[in-house]
């Protein structure tokens, strides 16, 4: 079974500066996608990232970028010059190759102060 | 619509009452997936439909648990004798297709925060 692990339960940077939230995941399969996922209070689940595990470039979206190191079963999630927006929980997510299951970490609290 | 809408937002039951939570997908998405956040946890898939019928109901906890997609557009998640810890926002959201073809991406509405006293 695939597990996917976020060791961080909980972070604060100042606004403005760069973040790094880390996840690993465990699975024996070889193509796969990987996520990330936004919620705020709002609680509506935002996809910021995806990554597919047969490329081998990171995925870039804005500020957000991961490093995808996919022997070591890693994925984390850089924020740039963050913003107080970017407030919320952040999950990790796995989702195996022609599945229609998407497997979530228990998340990490990103809190951006003043 | 515009987006995936639930209702209600929330609803606080006694144990043992029976309850249905509705899901109002974007229109024309054919894929709709029920997902359980627990306090403290990430989401937990529950079933997936493809139009009419469940494709994947593997995530059902148990019998008391049941969902419908009668016309394949609104869903309904019913659960019967609710027990405590059914308590959980259920997460419904879609896509334009199923999410098995890889290119696609869900999109989630804002939930349905279950109490069960």
């Amino acid at each position: 079974a695939q597990t996917v692990t976020q060791s961080q339960p909980e972070m604060s940077v100042q606004e403005a500066e760069t973040v790094t939230l880390s996840c690993t995941y465990d699975t024996s399969e070889n193509n796969y996608y990987l996520f990330w996922y936004k919620q705020p209070p709002s609680r509506q689940m935002i996809l910021v990232i995806r990554q597919e595990a047969y490329k081998q470039q990171n995925a870039t979206e804005n500020r957000f970028s991961v490093n995808f190191q996919k022997a070591a079963k890693s994925f984390s999630l850089k924020i740039s010059d963050s913003q107080l927006g970017d407030t919320a929980m952040y999950f990790c997510a796995f989702m195996k190759h022609a599945d229609d299951k998407i497997i979530f970490g228990k998340g990490t609290r990103l809190h951006i102060l003043p | 619509g515009a987006g995936v809408s639930q209702t209600p937002s929330n609803k606080v039951t006694e144990k043992g009452k029976y309850v249905e939570l509705r899901c109002d997908p974007i229109s024309g998405h054919t894929a709709l997936y029920w997902y359980r956040q627990s306090l403290g946890q990430g989401p937990e898939f529950l079933i997936y439909f493809q139009g009419t019928g469940a494709a994947d109901d593997s995530g059902l906890p148990n019998d008391r648990f049941f969902a419908v997609r009668p016309e394949g557009s609104v869903s309904t998640l019913k659960i019967q004798r609710t027990e405590r810890g059914d308590s959980a926002v259920y997460l419904c959201a879609s896509s334009l297709i199923g999410i098995n073809s890889g290119a696609n991406v869900l999109t989630f509405g804002a939930g349905s925060r279950l109490t069960v006293l």
